[in-house]
C-alpha cells in the first residue's frame, strides 16, 4: 500500500531558530502534497497545498514566509518552520495521494507526524 | 467540500459492533463519503470510502442512505485498539483536492 514517512517524528528547538520537516512517498509518486497542522484536542487544519515544481498554496492566516514549502521531487516535500516561536509548537502532519492511482477513488495517506516543541 | 456533522464522543464495548453516524446534508453528486480515524499523537488512517453504494473492507463496512444525506461507520467487532478519533469527510477524488476535517467522532471501546 502506499506509505508516506514524515521525518522527525519528534523535535525540540530554541525560540529563533529554523526547523525542518521531511515528508517522502516511498512507493507512488505525489505530485500534490498537504500539509495540516494540529493543535491539542483540535482537529487538522490545513496549513498549505504543495505542488511539485510550483509554489505552494497557503490558507488563508498561515505565514508563507513562516513556513516554507519546498516540493522538489514528486516523492519530497519539506516544510521549514523559520524564526519558531512558543505558539509554533503544534503536531505537524503531511498527506499525499498517489497521482496514477488517484483516479481510482484511492484514498490519501499521512505520513506519522511531526511534534514540534518550541522552547 | 460539503460539510459534515457527528457526535463528538461515542462509548462502545469491546467485541461488540461500534456504529459511528455522519450527516452530510449538503453533500453534491460528486461528492465521495471518506472516513479516516487518528490514534493518539499518530497520522489519520485511511478506513473506507463510498460515492453511494455501501461498501465494506477488512477494517471496516460503510453504509450509505439513498438520499446520501447521511452515513454509518460500521466496525464490526471493536477492539480496544480501536479507540481513536474518527473522522468523516466528503470530498471530491481530484488528486489535487485536500481533505477538510471537521471535529470528527471520539470513540472509546471499554473492556
Amino acid at each position: 500500500g502506499a506509505v508516506v514517512s514524515q521525518h522527525p517524528s519528534r523535535v525540540i528547538c530554541k525560540s529563533g531558530t529554523s526547523v525542518k520537516i521531511e515528508c517522502r512517498s516511498l512507493d507512488f509518486q505525489a505530485t500534490t502534497m498537504f500539509w495540516y497542522r494540529q493543535f491539542p484536542k483540535q482537529s487538522l487544519m490545513l496549513m498549505a497545498t504543495s505542488n511539485e515544481g510550483s509554489k505552494a498554496t497557503y490558507e488563508q492566516g498561515v505565514e508563507k514566509d513562516k513556513f516554507l514549502i519546498n516540493h522538489a521531487s514528486l516523492t519530497l516535500s519539506t516544510l521549514t518552520v523559520t524564526s519558531a516561536h512558543p505558539e509554533d509548537s503544534s503536531f505537524y502532519i503531511c498527506s499525499a495521494r498517489d497521482r496514477i492511482r488517484a483516479g481510482l477513488n484511492y484514498g490519501y495517506t499521512f505520513g506519522s507526524g511531526t511534534r514540534l516543541t518550541v522552547v | 467540500d460539503a460539510k459534515t456533522t457527528q457526535p463528538t464522543s461515542m462509548d462502545c464495548a469491546e467485541g461488540r459492533a461500534a456504529n459511528l453516524p455522519c450527516n452530510h446534508s449538503t453533500i453534491s453528486g460528486n461528492e465521495y463519503v471518506y472516513w479516516y480515524r487518528q490514534i493518539h499523537s499518530q497520522g489519520p488512517q485511511y478506513i473506507i470510502h463510498g460515492l453511494k453504494n455501501n461498501e465494506t473492507n477488512e477494517m471496516a463496512s460503510l453504509i450509505i442512505t439513498e438520499d446520501r444525506k447521511s452515513s454509518t461507520l460500521i466496525l464490526p467487532h471493536a477492539t480496544l485498539r480501536d479507540t481513536a478519533v474518527y473522522y468523516c469527510i466528503v470530498s471530491t477524488p481530484s488528486a489535487g483536492n485536500m481533505l477538510t476535517f471537521g471535529g470528527g467522532t471520539r470513540l472509546m471501546v471499554k473492556p
